[in-house]
């Protein structure tokens, strides 16, 4: 089984409003990651937890908030979005962060986000 | 650093057609690559990915790709594509002690009947 979940599938939300995205998987992964991808371009980056623990921020702004929980679960809080950020945001997992045949980044079905 | 550069944003074809899609690498290590397929309104699905041992990788549903260490390429190609193939297929590599999938722009491929 290979296989990453998101919820919720779509979500609008007001530039004053807090929400939060949630990623979830069950491969015994221990490398979680957050992406942006906007239209008519490749994933982006955000962030990456290795083991539980925040390894890597791709300078994203604060009002991106990650946290892994435990090892199955990675959340992405949001608070106070601009317009620009509206984008469709997708989680991935892998064995671990790095490595031969452990570098397969498994990704879930994305949140469409809307920010008015 | 690592780059990878997908020579064609869009390749139209009609259907049983056969179609390549390019993609040529840059690193100074060894690499993993990787396509990835994104339907419509839909996630990253992976494709096919080379690691190691043959050059020559096959996806379930009819697609391969070789990779080609002189060359720099890991071109994907299908001798008969479908309407249901149409979709954005991404390249991507990674490597070494480099955490991060470097994705190519990504070749919008559309099938026509």
């Amino acid at each position: 089984d290979t296989e990453v979940t998101q919820t919720p599938k779509h979500l609008v939300m007001g530039m004053t409003n807090k929400k939060s995205l949630k990623c979830e998987q069950h491969m015994g992964h221990r490398a979680m990651y957050w992406y942006k991808q906007k239209a008519k371009k490749p994933p982006e980056l955000m962030f990456v937890y290795s083991y539980e623990k925040l390894s890597i921020n791709e300078s994203v702004p604060s009002r991106f908030s990650p946290e892994c929980p435990n090892s199955s679960l990675l959340n992405l809080h949001l608070h106070a979005l601009q317009p620009e950020d509206s984008a469709l945001y997708l989680c991935a997992s892998s064995q671990v962060m790095g490595g031969e045949n452990t570098d397969t980044q498994y990704f879930g079905p994305g949140t469409r986000l809307t920010v008015l | 650093a690592q780059s990878v550069t997908q020579l064609d944003s869009q390749v139209p074809v009609f259907e049983e057609a056969p179609v390549e899609l390019r993609c040529n690498y840059s690193s100074s290590v060894s690499v993993y690559l990787f396509w990835y397929v994104q339907y419509p309104n839909q996630g990253l699905q992976l494709l096919l990915k080379y690691l190691s041992g043959s050059t020559l990788v096959k996806s379930i549903n009819g697609f391969e790709a070789e990779f080609n260490k002189s060359q720099t390429s890991f071109h994907l190609r299908k001798p008969s594509v479908h309407i249901s193939d149409t979709a954005e297929y991404f390249c991507a590599v990674s490597g070494g002690s480099n955490y991060k999938l470097t994705f190519g722009k990504g070749t919008l491929l559309t099938v026509n009947p």
